[in-house]
């Protein structure tokens, strides 16, 4: 199974700025997903990062605010732009080899706005 | 709507019960599930998975069983430990209509009492 690494593990950010984590991956997939997890309860589906070309965006998350890159099979990034408190959240990166098989996730970000 | 739900917050069990956590699905169309398990501090843990066309499937410990009649899902855990302390989500996949991501379930605390 692939193995995913986040950084940063967690970040203390002021309003009005912006944050990028970087997600890396020991394998190339063909999927790969951000997730948000607001403390105790479920992961909610940010975008779609697709490997060259513009993420896909789930309703309520726009591209202004989560830009996405995946420059290749193995690495993204999630900015998260111009943060409030209400963007205080576990942030997590995902990837798929295939449909139908395990979706596997890295530990997270854990995002905090003051 | 659609949605993946699940029918106990928490799930208190003695050390070496067998447990049994549920889920309910309102989708007709997911043709893969998955069951994960989150520690603090971490990404969910991929446990066992099942296809649509599957009613039961096995792994080590663990048993997921899938009733489409009734859209019920289910994750049984034997002879738990005070390990499997944890959450435990399950997730589905719609077929394919383009997104390729999974729906996660609000989520089931497993507490293991020694």
């Amino acid at each position: 199974s692939a193995v995913i690494s986040q950084k940063p593990s967690r970040d203390i950010c002021q309003r009005g700025t912006s944050l990028t984590i970087q997600c890396q991956v020991d394998s190339q997939v063909t999927m790969m997903f951000w997730y948000r997890q607001q403390p105790g309860q479920s992961l909610t589906l940010i975008a779609t990062a697709n490997q060259g070309s513009e993420a896909t965006y789930e309703s309520g998350f726009v591209i202004d605010k989560f830009p996405i890159s995946r420059p290749n099979l193995t690495f993204s990034t999630l900015t998260v732009s111009n943060m409030s408190p209400e963007d205080s959240s576990i942030y997590l990166c995902s990837a798929r080899q295939e449909d139908n098989s395990p979706l596997h996730f890295g530990n997270g970000t854990r995002l905090t706005v003051t | 709507g659609e949605s993946v739900g699940l029918h106990l917050p928490t799930l208190s069990v003695q050390e070496g019960d067998n447990s049994i956590i549920n889920c309910a699905y309102s989708n007709s169309a997911s043709d893969y599930f998955i069951w994960y398990k989150q520690e603090s501090g971490k990404g969910p843990q991929f446990i066992i998975d099942i296809r649509s066309n599957m009613d039961k499937r096995q792994g080590q410990r663990v048993t997921v069983l899938l009733n489409k009649t009734v859209k019920h899902l289910s994750l049984q855990i034997a002879a738990t430990q005070p390990g499997d302390s944890a959450v435990y989500f399950c997730a589905e996949k719609k077929r394919d209509t383009g997104r390729r991501a999974l729906t996660f379930g609000s989520g089931t605390r497993l507490q293991v009492q020694p």
